[in-house]
């Protein structure tokens, strides 16, 4: 089955800095690749996605950039603001029949004012 | 408010207890999932129904027993739950056939004492 590696675990930026999340997957099949959100108290909640046709995408201050070849994927967020702190999960999917969605460990952002 | 709404918000119940988790939607989305989210690991697929019918069952215990009435209401029933069964339990609900992520509740904080 799918395994998603995601790294830091942990991450502590200044405000107005840049954060990166990393993760790799290892099914060749996977093709859409979404990123969640949480924060606490609440469940996930999707804020940007990439399918494998598709190298980079950005909305606003976040983008994220596949590398098929590779099997990596990255989540940048820039102009980090306070409310950028939460924990964030990368996921890997393949797109036959109902979703069948494999997340990585999660990394826990703390944007510092 | 996602559109997926869960309850009970927190649960504790012993051992011998038995009790259900309830998640509505009311999104059109006909694929719903149970996830477990336990701290430092990935979250744990449990169950999954397309079209009302289960789809995906990995390898979990038989003191939870998923029940699909309908497209729009999923439930977990728990029984002799033991204690490291403690976790936050997350209901997802999404298209099936097409990936556009996933919708989550805000989950339930079951403590089993």
């Amino acid at each position: 089955g799918e395994n998603v590696e995601q790294h830091p675990s942990t991450l502590s930026v200044q405000e107005g800095d840049s954060a990166v999340i990393k993760c790799t997957y290892s099914d060749s099949a996977s093709n859409y690749f979404p990123w969640y959100k949480q924060e606490l108290g609440k469940g996930p909640q999707l804020i940007i996605d990439i399918r494998s046709n598709v190298g980079e995408k950005k909305d606003q201050r976040i983008a994220v950039t596949l590398n098929k070849t590779a099997k990596h994927f990255s989540l940048h967020i820039t102009e980090t603001q306070p409310e950028d702190s939460a924990v964030y999960f990368c996921a890997a999917a393949n797109s036959g029949g109902y979703q069948k969605v494999t997340f990585g460990i999660g990394t826990k952002l703390q944007v510092i004012p | 408010e996602t559109g997926v709404t869960q309850t009970p918000r927190h649960l504790v119940m012993g051992m011998t207890n038995k009790k259900s988790l309830k998640c509505e939607q009311h999104l059109g989305h006909n694929a719903m999932y149970w996830y477990k989210q336990s701290a430092k690991k990935p979250l744990e697929l449990m169950f999954v129904y397309s079209l009302e019918e289960r789809v995906e069952n990995n390898s979990v215990p038989s003191r939870f027993s998923p029940e699909c009435p309908n497209s729009s209401h999923l439930f977990l029933h728990l029984h002799t739950l033991q204690p490291e069964d403690s976790a936050l339990y997350l209901c997802a609900s999404s298209h099936p056939t097409a990936n556009y992520g996933y919708t989550f509740g805000s989950g339930t904080r079951l403590t089993v004492v």
